[in-house]
């Protein structure tokens, strides 16, 4: 498999649920980013992850929580998440330091109910 | 800080006419610039990209687009349209300053009439 695979494609959760989105690389980058794309707002930068380390939290509220075990791995935990929550969630890699644009996988379109 | 605009949310064009999709950038330092494309319930795809190279880059697709340092401008184009091409296309700005961290426009909404 290559590029940036994020599973589930769908979610649908309570506001009660924990949940965990998945986002896999397979393209020998070493940074990770996760954007929330919500209509009729421009793409939001929520988590930068250089080497497996945090790098960027853009103020996300803590009902949201990023993991990433290694270099092509990237997980964010879901939790007691608001309505307001719902959006497609888009993950993408690149070349740490590189000014040559991003891989972004397909996303998670997620609905909180 | 960076920053681009993305001139008209909508633009709608015929079948086989030329595409044209306003970006004017703003930024201290020299830029690099990047359209990125997205179809319905997918992610972000990278059309093309300018990195301080030849001014006119090529990108997939047919598309094409302009660096014009003295508009501020990275216009994209394509000859003409195909039924295909309807899509939401973005425009981005990264600096070597902020890591490479791309700042994306809002989009523009690209539809094609039959």
């Amino acid at each position: 498999e290559t590029g940036v695979t994020q599973t589930p494609r769908h979610l649908v959760m309570g506001m009660t649920n924990k949940k965990s989105l998945k986002c896999e690389q397979h393209l020998g980058h070493n940074a990770m980013y996760w954007y929330k794309q919500s209509a009729k707002k421009p793409l939001e930068l929520m988590f930068v992850y250089n080497f497996k380390e945090q790098t960027e939290n853009n103020s996300v509220p803590s009902r949201f929580s990023p993991e990433c075990p290694n270099s092509s791995h990237l997980f964010l935990h879901l939790h007691t998440l608001q309505p307001e929550d719902s959006a497609l969630y888009l993950c993408a890699s690149s070349q740490e330091q590189s000014p040559y644009g991003y891989t972004f996988g397909s996303g998670t379109r997620l609905t909180v109910v | 800080a960076q920053s681009v605009t993305q001139l008209g949310s909508h633009v709608s064009v015929s079948e086989g006419a030329l595409v044209l999709l306003r970006c004017n950038y703003s930024s201290s330092v020299p830029p690099y610039l990047f359209w990125y494309v997205q179809y319905p319930n997918q992610g972000l795809q990278l059309l093309l990209k300018y990195t301080s190279a030849a001014t006119l880059v090529k990108g997939i697709n047919g598309f094409e687009a302009e660096f014009k340092k003295s508009e501020t401008s990275f216009h994209l184009t394509k000859p003409s349209a195909h039924m295909s091409d309807a899509a939401e296309y973005f425009c981005a700005v990264s600096v070597a300053q902020g890591s490479y961290i791309p700042t994306f426009g809002r989009g523009t909404s690209l539809i094609v009439h039959p």
